[in-house]
């Protein structure tokens, strides 16, 4: 079935640090992908996202391209701030599915 | 403009119990989902309610059901509660027609089962 794989945590930086998070995914068609964060206390809220191969979703500083050929959605931000500490999370969306599915989350602590 | 709401924020339960919570979707939504985050764990399915229907659901037991309301408010059940079931309950909702992935989640209700 459909599934996504994300680089386990945590993920300690430093501020002002470049960051990457991993993220792979496995699906039958065509998945719109997404990023979540969770802030401490807080909901899930969308991050970015992006709706076919090569597009490039970016909001906040933090971007993400959708790679068909390789199945891969990385997340990268040139430089952390420590409120960029959260769990961030990788999903996937298939048309007619009804459902998001997520990846195990890594969580990020970026110190000052 | 209120976003989605999730009732109650913590429980604490013991095997066997029943268990409700509640959510109210965004203003102006109305499809609302259910998510079980396990501790360490993203979030998996439970269930999508649209026009007081159930749409979809995920991999789960019978033990969960839900309903939506004509106001679009959702419920979700627990029966016959397991040690397992402890988890966080997320709520999410969507704009009217728009099914794209991009959810709008409450805090959530954390379930304790003792």
């Amino acid at each position: 079935g459909d599934s996504v794989t994300q680089m386990e945590g945590p993920v300690t930086l430093s501020e002002e640090a470049f960051l990457t998070i991993n993220c792979t995914y496995t699906a039958t068609g065509y998945p719109s992908l997404f990023w979540y964060v969770q802030y401490p206390g807080e909901g899930l809220q969308l991050l970015l996202k992006a709706t076919k191969a090569d597009d490039k979703g970016s909001n906040k500083g933090f971007e993400a391209t959708y790679r068909k050929e390789t199945t891969s959605f990385h997340l990268e931000k040139g430089s952390v701030q420590v409120s960029d500490s959260a769990v961030y999370f990788c999903a996937l969306w298939m048309d007619s599915s009804y459902k998001l599915i997520f990846g195990s989350g890594t969580r990020l602590l970026v110190r000052p | 403009d209120a976003g989605v709401t999730q009732s109650p924020t913590h429980l604490i339960k013991t095997r066997g119990q029943q268990v409700t919570l509640r959510c109210s979707p965004k203003s102006g939504h109305d499809t609302v989902s259910w998510y079980q985050q396990a501790l360490g764990q993203g979030p998996q399915f439970i269930f999508q309610y649209y026009e007081e229907e159930e749409r979809q659901r995920g991999n789960f037991p019978d033990r969960f059901s839900g309903h939506q309301f004509p106001n679009y408010s959702s419920e979700l059940n627990v029966n016959a509660l397991l040690l397992g079931d402890s988890a966080l309950y997320l709520c999410a909702s969507s704009p009217l027609g728009r099914d794209t992935g991009e959810l709008f989640f409450g805090e959530g209700s954390r379930l304790t089962v003792l």
